[in-house]
């Protein structure tokens, strides 16, 4: 089975520009997550989705965050505009309950690198 | 306090030896406990999941939970450079799919 698709890997961009993250869950995965990773701050949960409908969106830093799950097999991050506060690395990853736990375990896609010059 | 706190590291072993990792946590309402594995530029991968106190082996490695201390810990016994990465511990809040993660402790396994 394939796993948690990302795309694109990485992503060079310039301050003010619109940047689409985009990511494919594990089919039959019905939670899907958004983390930005750095140094600093380690792994931060942007936003969760159940059914495609967002959960928390909490963690999304600000407005010009957003994320959208039109189906159960595509979602985006997008990002607009861009700063150079927003160079991390994003990760995509879904799961889905098995009924054993009452949390499962999460599979992380390869990420997309995102340097904002 | 930070809800999920690690030590960042990094810890040195030698090959060979028992590699203690720790991590503590905020919120009592805790159930669900993990330990995800991170290798330089690649993504998080699960290597142990724990639920009720007490200790749960698997292979080389076991995680250990104390609730009532709020603590959890991973033990890797024999350790191999290729065990070399940073560990990330994830805690679930009760009632709820998401997961904190800690900033995670750098092993590095010397040979």
């Amino acid at each position: 089975d394939a796993g948690v698709i990302q795309s694109p890997r990485h992503e060079v961009t310039e301050m003010g520009q619109e940047v689409t993250l985009r990511c494919k869950p594990i089919s039959g995965h019905d939670y899907l997550f958004w983390y930005r990773q750095t140094m600093m701050r380690g792994l931060e949960l942007l936003i969760y989705f159940n059914n495609n409908v967002p959960i928390d969106d909490s963690g999304m830093p600000e407005d010009r965050f957003s994320a959208k799950m039109p189906n159960a097999s595509f979602s985006t991050l997008k990002i607009q505009p861009s700063e150079p506060r927003d160079s991390a690395v994003y990760f995509c990853a879904s799961s889905t309950r098995t009924g054993v736990a009452s949390t499962d375990t999460q599979y992380f896609g390869p990420g997309t690198r995102l340097t904002v010059l | 306090q930070k809800e999920v706190e690690q030590n960042s590291g990094p810890l040195s072993v030698p090959e060979g030896a028992i590699a203690s990792l720790n991590c503590t946590y905020s919120d009592r309402g805790s159930q669900s406990f993990f330990w995800y594995r991170q290798y330089s530029g690649k993504s998080p991968e699960l290597i142990m999941s724990i639920y009720s106190n007490g200790d749960k082996e698997d292979g080389r490695f076991t995680a250990q939970l104390n609730k009532a201390s709020q603590y959890v810990s991973l033990l890797i016994r024999d350790s191999q450079p290729s065990d070399s990465a940073t560990y990330l511990c994830a805690v679930n809040i009760a009632g709820y799919q998401k997961v904190t993660f800690g900033t995670g402790t750098k092993l590095q396994v010397i040979p």
